[in-house]
């Protein structure tokens, strides 16, 4: 595709369950990140990926939540047992190599409601 | 603890008209400095990335400005459109070895009114 792409668009989850949330990346993308916007706040950093490889989840906030990216192109973000506080907006983004200086390319995020 | 503080939290100008918008950083070691635009209900654009030896850089109507010594950036709109009403964010990235540590402000949200 054009771009980075994530499903569900909206997600509306019971208290305590679990929710897996989808990320396609740009083709060819080597790095890809996970970010939590809660409402009116800038996006907060949670994982990212080098291929396969984590090299990152000190943003994750608790055990309950869990990424990966067994082939090194899309990638799932799961939440167990999930919890109102978990509400937010889950922005993934990629770039086309690793490094500091490269451009992300944001997709266009998952809105995940916890009631 | 790094942080990235971002003013005005939101902005109300007049279409035509020139805007800038300020962010403030405390983060180290300092790795390079992104200004976002975020359209609601849209993931982030980027605009530009600076990094320590740039004091400006363009984008068609959008200039952002670097002062790595007082650590404080600012993103100018000139002309503006009704386009331009989003939200602006600054990220400042920390340079760690291999990681990649960003830290986001939490944006100054501008409304341009026709």
């Amino acid at each position: 595709g054009a771009g980075v792409s994530q499903s569900p668009r909206y997600k509306v989850a019971k208290r305590g369950q679990d929710v897996a949330l989808r990320c396609d990346p740009i083709s060819g993308h080597v790095s890809l990140f996970w970010y939590q916007q809660a409402l009116g706040q800038g996006p907060e950093f949670l994982t990212y990926f080098q291929n396969e490889a984590q090299l990152d989840k000190s943003g994750l906030p608790s055990d309950r939540f869990f990424a990966e990216r067994p082939e090194g192109s899309v990638s799932t973000l799961k939440i167990q047992r999930t919890q109102q506080e978990d509400s937010a907006v889950y922005l993934c983004a990629s770039s086309i190599t690793s490094g500091n200086y490269n451009e992300q390319f944001f997709g266009p995020g998952t809105r995940l409601t916890v009631l | 603890k790094n942080q990235v503080e971002q003013s005005p939290q939101s902005l109300i100008i007049l279409e035509g008209k020139n805007c800038t918008l300020q962010c403030n950083y405390t983060v180290s070691p300092f790795s390079n400095l992104r200004w976002y635009k975020q359209d609601t209900g849209r993931g982030p654009v980027s605009l530009t990335i600076m990094t320590f030896s740039e004091n400006t850089k363009s984008n068609g109507r959008y200039t952002a400005t670097l002062d790595a010594d007082t650590k404080q950036s600012s993103l100018h709109i000139t002309a503006s459109q009704l386009s331009d009403s989003a939200s602006y964010i600054c990220v400042v990235i920390a340079a760690s070895g291999g990681s990649y540590i960003p830290t986001f402000g939490r944006g100054t949200s501008l409304i341009v009114h026709p």
